[in-house]
């Protein structure tokens, strides 16, 4: 069964760093989205991206994140200049366009730690 | 304003037994989904019921939808201990495209 994978697992870096999580979508899906889960709390959306572009954000999604399709199977999040309160989990998810499918699938996460 | 709020936050019950849990929201919803997340993994979808449907079922899992109570149930029957994990309902509005606004959670402990 197809899935959505995320890479690294688990990454480790000094505050003020950048980083880039990467996630590959299940392959015929066309819209894409990254939510974050910082420790014991609920997960909270970040944003969406749909035919090359961002179709919706949230607040927490400010110009220290940027997303990025950069070929036909990649889609990254890279936050510029990490600050501690950016350690969480982060969960790549895809959808089809389908009718009116809403099923979103979510990978399997990126812990990230800032130090 | 806070979408998706279960309760309880934790429950626990032997290997057989139903296990419900609740979830309230605030605003109007295009649907209501469910999502179990294990232990430090990612997010499996359950079960999607719409705005105009009342009760869905799928397998084990029945759920139901009070639009004008702006709440939905998650019923798991002759649960298993393979079914311990967090469960998380989402919402999608209906004008915001198809973003998920999740809930707390609610904590499910099955003992063997």
């Amino acid at each position: 069964e197809p899935e959505v994978t995320q890479t690294p697992s688990h990454q480790v870096t000094q505050m003020g760093q950048e980083v880039i999580l990467r996630c590959v979508p299940i392959s015929n899906h066309l819209y894409f989205y990254w939510y974050r889960q910082i420790l014991g709390q609920k997960v909270e959306f970040l944003v969406s991206f749909y035919n090359n572009e961002i179709s919706e954000k949230s607040e927490i999604f400010d110009d220290q994140f940027s997303v990025e399709r950069p070929d036909g199977s990649n889609f990254t999040l890279k936050i510029r200049s990490t600050k501690l309160e950016d350690s969480a989990m982060y969960f790549c998810a895809s959808r089809d366009s389908g009718g009116a499918s809403y099923e979103q699938y979510f990978g399997p996460g990126t812990r990230l730690t800032v130090t | 304003s806070q979408q998706g709020e279960e309760d309880p936050q934790a429950l626990s019950i032997q290997e057989g037994e139903n296990a419900t849990m609740n979830c309230s929201y605030k605003t109007s919803i295009n649907n209501l989904q469910w999502y179990r997340q294990n232990s430090g993994r990612g997010l499996v979808h359950l079960i999607l019921i719409r705005s105009n449907e009342r009760e869905k079922h799928s397998g084990r899992l029945r759920v139901t939808l009070d639009t004008s109570k702006k709440s939905s149930s998650l019923l798991i029957t002759a649960s298993r201990a393979a079914d311990t994990a967090s469960y998380f309902c989402a919402t999608v509005p209906p004008t915001s495209g198809s973003r998920l606004t999740f809930g707390e959670g609610t904590q499910l402990t099955v003992n063997p």
